[in-house]
């Protein structure tokens, strides 16, 4: 079967450093998204991971172990614009994605 | 990154009426795809639109209730058909980048059905 589990909502400060974590059970894996998605709009895209490590990219940055099955989220310097959902999604190739169910982050002042 | 353009952009619509929804990209893309995402649920894959031919469907979803064309490489429509209140959700139409790594979304229609 295909099971990917994120935390339903997560609470931060702003300026903090917040972690979403995303594990994953899929029959096949060719890479793992991560997307922001805010109220009444379109996921746009954030990282996308193939190979194990971590991909930094600004304030953003995403870590996969594909042994571990394993992938997490990290958002440093914490904006009140991150308030958003973040989705964890995981493609077996030919453009197909499997979307975890989200992460609900609230930053507070 | 392509330019999706989806409308209507949300409806209000009859139960037993049918809506179809129209996704643009500006450029040629080889793969489109149809994504729902229900109230506080995440996205679901609908179909894989593939240009001359008919749609790829996932399980739980069928080309009767929601048929799909798709004339060209730029160009695609979904159709729900014969409406309930539990088509009630977000549409979204998506397309693979050109690395076949990226999957981009239009702006997506918000139906909801009385």
């Amino acid at each position: 079967g295909q099971n990917i589990d994120q935390p339903t909502e997560m609470t931060a400060t702003e300026g903090a450093i917040v972690q979403i974590n995303c594990t994953y059970q899929t029959s096949g894996f060719n890479g793992l998204f991560w997307y922001q998605q805010h109220a009444g709009e379109a996921p746009t895209f954030l990282s996308y991971n193939v190979l194990d490590g971590l991909e930094e990219k600004g304030r953003f940055s995403s870590f996969l172990s594909r042994s571990k099955g394993y992938s997490y989220l990290l958002l440093k310097e914490l904006q009140m614009k991150d308030s958003a959902s973040y989705l964890c999604a995981v493609t077996s190739g030919g453009g197909k994605l499997i979307f975890g169910q989200g992460t609900e982050l609230s930053v507070k002042p | 990154s392509a330019v999706i353009s989806q409308k209507p952009s949300r409806d209000i619509c009859q139960r037993g009426t049918s809506l179809t929804i129209q996704c643009q990209v500006d450029s040629q893309v080889t793969m489109m795809f149809w994504y729902r995402q229900q109230p506080g649920q995440s996205l679901t894959l609908i179909a894989t639109a593939n240009q001359g031919s008919e749609a790829t469907y996932e399980s739980g979803f069928v080309i009767d209730k929601f048929p799909i064309s798709r004339p060209n490489l730029t160009f695609s429509t979904l159709t729900v058909s014969n409406m309930s209140p539990e088509d009630s959700s977000i549409y979204l139409c998506s397309v693979l980048g050109r690395s076949n790594e990226k999957l981009f979304f239009g702006s997506g229609t918000q139906l909801s059905v009385l």
